[in-house]
């Protein structure tokens, strides 16, 4: 296993209402990179945490937002909900950049009704 | 164009065979390349890392083509638990692709 847990593995909501996923990074790794993975399609990048700050991000709306905290696990914040959010979202955990190999998460998998 | 591509398949094959598929990437500048490997439903697990002078993992060879900007994925001797979707990502810009459907049948 690859030390990367997140919380919940599922989740059910409602449009319009939001949600907080959670992703704890294996230990000694500082960077927390968070993807969207519907079905059918490849994970895409949401955004980067690195020490605490944004370290990059993907085509996502606003909404999607997040926190790295000093122990370097990380949270997903979505608002407004959309039935286009549910999808498997997964969390990696790196040694710094981008440039390292990530480690996944076993996800968390959003439904919205 | 998707800075990230690669052929869906499936690819249907007969334990014991060889296959390969490619990945194509549109940033020339990308630095780091990596396969992953996903079973439904799970996580991408890392399979392996893929280096400029081409590497061999056992039944896994990896290579880099910066020329056409592609990297490849070769199995030998498939076996039925290879059968999985493969994953290619370039990491500098974390970009994975949609992945490739390998079943590899008895």
């Amino acid at each position: 296993e690859t030390g990367v847990t997140q919380s919940p593995t599922h989740l059910i909501k409602t449009r319009g209402q939001q949600v907080t996923l959670r992703c704890s990074s294996q230990s000694g790794h500082n960077t927390v990179s968070w993807y969207q993975q519907a079905l059918g399609q490849g994970p895409q990048f949401i955004f980067q945490y690195y020490r605490e700050e944004e370290n990059g991000r993907g085509n996502f709306p606003p909404r999607f937002s997040g926190l790295q905290f000093p122990n370097y696990s990380s949270e997903l914040n979505v608002n407004a909900l959309e039935l286009d959010d549910s999808a498997l979202y997964l969390c990696a955990s790196s040694l710094s950049d981008s440039t390292d190999t990530q480690y996944f998460g076993p996800g968390t998998r959003l439904t919205v009704l | 164009r998707k800075e990230v591509e690669q052929d869906p398949g499936p690819f249907n094959v007969p334990e014991g065979a060889t296959v390969a598929f490619n990945c194509t990437y549109s940033n020339s500048a990308s630095q780091s390349f990596f396969w992953y490997r996903q079973d439904c439903r799970k996580e991408p697990k890392l399979l392996m890392s893929v280096y400029s002078s081409g590497n061999e993992d056992g039944r896994f060879t990896a290579q880099l083509n910066r020329a056409s900007q592609y990297i490849s994925l070769l199995i030998r001797d498939s076996k039925l638990s290879d059968s999985a979707t493969y994953l290619c990502v370039v990491n500098s810009e974390l970009s994975f692709g949609a992945g490739t459907t390998v079943t590899v049948r008895a």
